[in-house]
């Protein structure tokens, strides 16, 4: 059953770089019919698409967010991560991975991690 | 790339019926048969509860349904019972880009 867990600091610095890596477990990251994406949540608030990587590299982002985020992945360690540049209070959230569909349930993000909450503060 | 327009609440009996809206655009949801809904209650993680617009996943009951109508999207929850209070999120995937909706609060009376 396939898995993924999201693992990073709980606390980062404003101005800083977020960096977090989504973990994947009971089946491999290079299957053709998937993407992975990044998903964040505002305290309080819903949910926004960060961006998606599919395992050669391919990515696209949030147009909102496209200047301040990288994703990339590492086949070798089943892992993908995030890496959100310059970050402020306002990029406080958890930060969920997710498996997103590309050949099948195309479009639709069906095995989610647990969440990690992140909080931007000196 | 603007949020989908969600109602912020619905509320319904058990055993009742209630509908979701999801409004978009002609460039989104619109234009392509590629739109989810999520199902989140507190402190979780988002379930997956339609995909594709009206089709279920493995598992999920099927008192939810999906359809669509020009640029909106609509989740129907039937026979409604306590667990299904929650919040709802519907998601358009519109050229390799994704869109989430507001989210809707939905209390079972």
């Amino acid at each position: 059953q396939l898995q993924l867990q999201e693992s990073g600091p709980g606390l980062v610095k404003p101005s800083e770089t977020l960096s977090l890596t989504c973990t994947v477990s009971g089946g491999s990251i290079s299957s053709s019919s998937y993407y992975w994406g990044w998903i964040r949540q505002p305290p309080g608030k819903g949910l926004e698409w960060i961006g998606s990587i599919y395992y050669s590299g391919s990515t696209y982002y949030n147009p909102s967010l496209k200047s301040r985020v990288t994703i990339s992945v590492d086949t070798s360690k089943n892992q993908f991560s995030l890496k959100l540049s310059s970050v402020t209070a306002a990029d406080t959230a958890v930060y969920y991975c997710a498996r997103l569909g590309d050949t099948a349930m195309v479009g639709a993000f069906d095995i989610w991690g647990q969440g990690t909450m992140v909080t931007v503060s000196s | 790339q603007s949020a989908l327009t969600q109602p912020a609440s619905v509320s319904g009996s058990p055993g009742q019926s209630i509908t979701i809206s999801c409004t978009g655009t002609s460039s989104d949801v619109g234009s392509y048969n590629l739109v989810s809904w999520y199902q989140q209650h507190p402190g979780k993680a988002p379930k997956l509860m339609i995909y594709e617009v009206s089709k279920r996943p493995s598992g999920v009951s099927n008192r939810f349904s999906g359809s669509k109508s020009g640029n909106t999207a609509s989740l129907t929850i039937s026979g409604l019972q306590a667990e299904d209070e929650a919040d709802y999120y519907c998601c358009s995937y519109a050229g390799s880009l994704a869109v989430f909706g507001g989210g809707t609060q939905l209390t079972v009376l």
